[in-house]
């Protein structure tokens, strides 16, 4: 039973382009969160999706970030125009029902670094 | 709204001393309490957690107890090894919020010295 897979592992970009970050949770879970962890500070909650439907986003950036997770395939971590205070490490994590976030398991995450 | 502060590091201990990383949260309701450890280059795991006041959570070696007098949920383990080496997370998850995301501290880098 794999766990939370995130690619790409490490994900370069110019200022100016788009990154396009996935995560495909462990079989059965139907929730996923996205957190952010900058250089030496802890994780940041972003967004939190069920399929097809955003719960609360109140941690996402207003401009540029967006996020999906639709019926079919990985969720989706959007950042368009990145600049390099977008540099940071990426995590996923799902849990398989929402009540109670207890059963959280993380990916491995992404790193974006942007040039 | 709900926070969670513990001890900056780096911390740095010889092979077999005794640890504690401290933690104190800051929580409507009744939270959960959680120690996450994140290994170089890897996810966070969970470690251990306690859902009520006096629970104690246990696991590896490392116990938290969950203080609601001090609001604390302190870290400790006797004898810890160089593969303990990593960054320790204190969270919470609070059922009185709409939709119970997980709190997390900044963390505290463990440096064990062979």
């Amino acid at each position: 039973n794999a766990g939370v897979m995130q690619n790409p592992r490490h994900l370069v970009r110019r200022r100016g382009q788009e990154a396009r970050l996935r995560c495909s949770p462990m079989k059965g879970h139907s929730h996923v969160y996205w957190y952010r962890q900058l250089p030496e500070e802890g994780l940041k909650f972003m967004v939190y999706l069920q399929k097809e439907n955003i719960i609360d986003e109140s941690g996402m950036p207003k401009e540029r970030f967006s996020a999906e997770f639709p019926k079919e395939g990985p969720s989706i971590l959007r950042i368009q125009q990145v600049v390099r205070g977008d540099s940071a490490a990426y995590f996923c994590a799902s849990s398989p029902d929402g009540s109670t976030n207890e059963k959280l398991f993380f990916g491995s995450g992404t790193q974006l670094s942007v040039l | 709204g709900n926070s969670v502060t513990q001890m900056e590091g780096p911390v740095t201990l010889s092979e077999e001393a005794f640890l504690t990383i401290n933690c104190t949260y800051t929580a409507t309701g009744y939270p959960s309490l959680f120690w996450y450890v994140q290994y170089p280059g890897e996810g966070l795991q969970l470690l251990l957690k306690a859902t009520k006041a006096d629970d104690k959570g246990s696991n590896k070696g490392f116990e938290a107890t969950y203080r609601k007098e001090t609001t604390s949920f302190h870290l400790e383990k006797g004898s810890v090894q160089v593969s303990d080496s990593a960054v320790y997370f204190c969270a919470l998850s609070s059922l009185a919020d709409r939709d119970d995301k997980i709190i997390f501290g900044k963390g505290t880098r463990l440096h064990i010295l062979p």
